[in-house]
């Protein structure tokens, strides 16, 4: 079973609305947790990072969230633009050093329209 | 700053020929180093990690190998590849210290 699961796998909303996706993650200890954004056939560039302690932390119209007791987070978009169209990944840093080390969702897949 | 750099950006190969893509690190010493595919609609499968020059784990078995021959470099190679090898190809990096992984722009590899 994959350590990491987000949903919706996909969504589309229409440009200005906005819109939520869930990460839930069954690691525990982890260091950190990250919501990545992956445009089509780029690498996934970190949009924010949160440590096991944090609840929330915003990167302009991303704001995403954690819950330590119920092993899950969210990432919310706010008036979402058409360049937000991309897939958006939740990754798990594990705190043990040297092994497998992050364990990534499969990724939520957002598409804007006008 | 650190920068990720990986090339080639897109490439196409025949069925049988053989692989080499390259990934380098700048900015940063020891990184965790990390290969990754991505086939299309699926999330990222770890293929290989290293964690030191020369030293290789590798995650799934496949027609793939990867070396480290420097503490920044990292390369993926096949000796002949297979259809199923087309697909999106990450590099990644990341220091000891559990912060995430910084990823390099991918290399859309179709074997045909």
């Amino acid at each position: 079973k994959n350590q990491v699961e987000q949903s919706p796998q996909s969504l589309i909303i229409l440009e200005g609305k906005n819109c939520t996706l869930q990460c839930n993650y069954t690691v525990s200890p982890f260091s950190n947790l990250r919501w990545y954004k992956q445009d089509t056939g780029r690498g996934p560039v970190s949009l924010t990072i949160m440590t096991f302690s944090e609840n929330t932390k915003s990167n302009g119209r991303y704001t995403a969230t954690l819950d330590a007791d119920t092993k899950q987070s969210s990432l919310h978009i706010t008036a979402s633009q058409l360049s937000d169209s991309a897939s958006y990944i939740c990754v798990v840093s594990l705190p043990y050093y040297g092994n497998n080390r992050l364990a990534f969702g499969k990724g939520n897949q957002v598409v804007v329209i006008p | 700053s650190q920068t990720i750099h990986q090339w080639p950006a897109t490439l196409v190969q025949p069925v049988g020929s053989p692989l080499s893509l390259e990934c380098t690190v700048e900015g940063t010493s020891n990184p965790n180093l990390y290969w990754y595919r991505q086939a299309a609609g699926r999330g990222l499968q770890l293929l290989f990690y290293s964690v030191g020059i020369g030293q290789i784990s590798s995650e799934v078995p496949q027609n793939l190998s990867a070396s480290r021959p420097q503490d920044r470099q990292f390369i993926l190679s096949s000796k002949k590849l297979l259809l199923s090898d087309s697909g999106f190809y990450l590099c990644a990096w990341s220091l000891g210290t559990g912060d995430g992984a910084f990823f390099g722009q991918g290399t859309r590899l179709t074997v045909v």
